[in-house]
């Protein structure tokens, strides 16, 4: 099933702060967050496994609540950089590992202008 | 040179024809996918192979095949293309040692009349 991303749009101004959510009715192994611009593959952001452990990019934070399946994306300070599609994708608890396959939520439009 | 590559990247195809889009990688991970996107519906699982004798259904299968030649090849095939399965097609990779984060190619664009 798929996960439910919230806002479905985002428009900042440069230097404006953004949190991009994403939840599962699921329980889940690990969550990650890929951004996509327009016309291009979508690229790794960050993961976040179940147990707290989190990889991935220096200047974009995130959280995930293992009790309520829930994620957030946290973008500080946004550049222009920034604007492209968020997507999450969920990995599912196989009862100590995963299954190794992403379900990505719809995606979030994020647009900053100068 | 890229490290997950698609061919073709762009196709206009008819009803009714067979389309066979391939993936080749160096990136020497075993796990190879294929994902779907259409506009506002994100990007749908079609099918993944762990490992050349492992190939699993995903959540939109039908229509579709695949085939897995060797650890660096899984093509995807549309036996009888129909003009619902207009889209964007992403091949994709992972490695376990990097917690399954995913390499995607560059995606080939598939318009059926």
């Amino acid at each position: 099933q798929q996960p439910v991303q919230s806002p479905q749009a985002v428009i900042l101004r440069e230097g404006e702060d953004a949190v991009i959510n994403c939840s599962s009715s699921k329980a889940l192994y690990s969550v990650h967050w890929y951004r996509q611009k327009h016309g291009e593959a979508p690229v790794f952001l960050m993961i976040l496994l179940k147990g707290g452990e989190q990889k991935g990019h220096e200047k974009i934070s995130a959280s995930f609540n293992e009790k309520k399946q829930q994620s957030s994306l946290y973008l500080t300070a946004s550049q222009l950089s920034y604007s492209g599609t968020y997507f999450c994708g969920t990995d599912e608890w196989a009862g100590g590992t995963s299954y190794g396959k992403l379900t990505f939520g719809q995606g979030t439009i994020l647009t900053v202008h100068p | 040179d890229a490290d997950v590559t698609q061919t073709p990247r762009n196709r206009i195809t008819k009803t009714g024809k067979r389309i066979m889009l391939e993936c080749s990688q160096t990136k020497g991970h075993d796990r190879m996918y294929w994902y779907r996107q259409d506009p506002g519906l994100g990007l749908q699982l079609i099918y993944y192979s762990f490992d050349v004798k492992d190939i699993n259904k995903g959540e939109i299968s039908d229509g579709y095949s695949v085939s897995r030649q060797a650890q660096a090849k899984f093509s995807l095939s549309l036996e009888s293309a129909i003009p619902n399965q207009t889209a964007l097609y992403f091949c994709a990779t992972s490695d376990l040692s990097r917690a399954g984060e995913l390499f995607f190619g560059e995606g080939s664009r598939l318009t059926v009349l």
